[in-house]
């Protein structure tokens, strides 16, 4: 499975667009770049995906570089509720290998 | 409507009970998927199952049993378990995949089942 690297922890202030990077660099031609997010003592919240092109919902946009090596995630506007662990993962067939991912911490 | 539907939420059992985890989805999702949490880790995928028959089994030991009843529910049965199995069990659902085309179907998680042995 292609790894993904991410800072361990960010702050963010509240009311303010949050961006979580990630790296993932031996990504292959056919494979996705998921994100979700963990609140705590919560199931995982699926959040966005891509392949190659910009992706945008009513929860995040994605933006993957044209190399496709990483990935940011962007929350427009942050809440106290957005406070998780969001992990990126590059996806292989049925199995989603979930990293240490990103503690994010907003601040009001 | 992404809802899978588990339970019970909490579920503290002895090393010699037998106790089963449900899960249920009403998505028309024909992959199903179970995952394990330990406290300050990440899930790890257990089993996966496609058109209710056992697809991937990630080496988990016999003492987790799963079972298909039909395309909407997905159960664990749970026998001789040690302390070490005490962790948050996720239940997971998606359409089907066929291996090497399948990564955009999105996976939905439920709430979990926190399991304590004693």
């Amino acid at each position: 499975d292609a790894k993904t690297t991410q800072p361990p922890s960010m702050d963010c202030a509240e009311g303010r667009a949050a961006n979580l990077p990630c790296n993932h660099s031996t990504i292959s031609g056919n494979e996705y770049v998921y994100w979700y997010r963990q609140i705590h003592s919560q199931g995982p919240q699926y959040i966005i995906h891509g392949l190659k092109n910009n992706e945008t919902n009513e929860m995040a946009s994605l933006i993957i570089t044209e190399d496709r090596k990483s990935s940011t995630l962007i929350l427009p506007h942050a809440t106290l509720r957005d406070t998780a662990v969001y992990y990126c993962i590059v996806r292989t067939d049925y199995k989603l290998s979930f990293g240490a991912g990103t503690t994010v911490t907003v601040r009001a | 409507d992404t809802e899978v539907t588990q339970t019970p939420k909490h579920l503290v059992m002895g090393m010699t009970n037998k106790k089963s985890l449900k899960c249920e989805q009403h998505m028309g999702h024909r992959a199903m998927y179970w995952y394990k949490q330990k406290a300050k880790k990440p899930p790890e995928l257990m089993f996966v199952y496609s058109y209710e028959k056992l697809s991937i089994n990630e080496s988990v030991p016999s003492r987790f049993s799963p079972e298909c009843p039909n395309s909407s529910l997905l159960n664990l049965h749970l026998h001789a378990l040690q302390p070490e199995d005490s962790a948050l069990y996720l239940c997971a659902s998606s359409h089907d995949y066929s291996l090497g085309r399948f990564s955009g179907n999105t996976i939905y998680f439920g709430e979990g089942s926190w399991l304590t042995v004693v």
